[in-house]
């Protein structure tokens, strides 16, 4: 079992639609959480970090993270065609260091 | 704030050349530098870690002779692929952490190698 598992989509959707992308882990060690957009051949991009359980919301984007669940979501409002991307979820313990990726949602957000 | 650049975007050699990608921070000091591997519609794959003024912490099946990591200062680190081979083809990416307690880390924009 991998230690944070991410559906790799494709998730495809309308404009304007809310889309939710979520991320499970197996590690209770785990204390901060991130949500990183990638596009085609870029390096990721970060948009969200969270430390501990709770809400965290940003413009369109929340982030949730339910450490009793060990389950974090990214939740886009009004999605545009510019969110197309692939969105990776990252967490890590304490000290720093490593972060652990999931293997990243595609998302396309159609006209 | 919490620019990293790194150079080049994309580089083609020669079989049995070797590759050196730059990475900077722009605007923060790093004590600490990732370097990623990632193949089409994987995730990241770490590779390295490099702390200012130490050697690098290789990931395990990394092959620290081939993939030589130096972080020099505290804005610059450096990967070199030494003689590099077709199976060496990959997107390379280095990411930055600022002060030591931070857990945030920047991410340069990747570079593309093709070994010929």
């Amino acid at each position: 079992q991998k230690e944070v598992e991410q559906d790799p989509g494709p998730l495809s959707v309308p404009e304007g639609a809310i889309v939710s992308l979520n991320c499970t882990y197996s590690n209770s060690a785990f204390q901060y959480f991130m949500w990183y957009r990638q596009y085609s051949r870029k390096g990721p991009e970060l948009l969200m970090y969270t430390y501990s359980s709770g809400n965290k919301e940003d413009g369109r984007f929340t982030a949730q993270v339910d450490k009793s669940s060990k389950y974090i979501s990214l939740f886009i409002r009004d999605s545009q065609p510019s969110d197309s991307a692939t969105y990776l979820c990252a967490m890590g313990a304490g000290g720093g260091n490593k972060l652990t990726f999931g293997t990243g949602t595609q998302l396309k957000v159609e006209l | 704030g919490a620019v990293v650049s790194q150079h080049p975007s994309w580089v083609i050699c020669k079989s049995g050349t070797s590759v050196k990608i730059e990475c900077r921070s722009l605007d923060f000091q790093a004590t600490t530098m990732f370097w990623y591997r990632q193949f089409p519609k994987q995730s990241l794959m770490l590779m390295a870690t490099s702390n200012e003024g130490s050697k690098a912490t290789y990931e395990q099946g990394v092959e620290k002779d081939k993939f030589l990591i130096n972080h020099a200062s505290l804005t610059l680190s450096t990967l070199t692929v030494t003689s590099a081979h077709p199976e060496d083809s990959s997107f390379y990416i280095c990411s930055a952490r600022g002060l030591a307690g931070a857990n945030i880390q920047y991410f340069g924009a990747g570079t593309r190698l093709s070994v010929l």
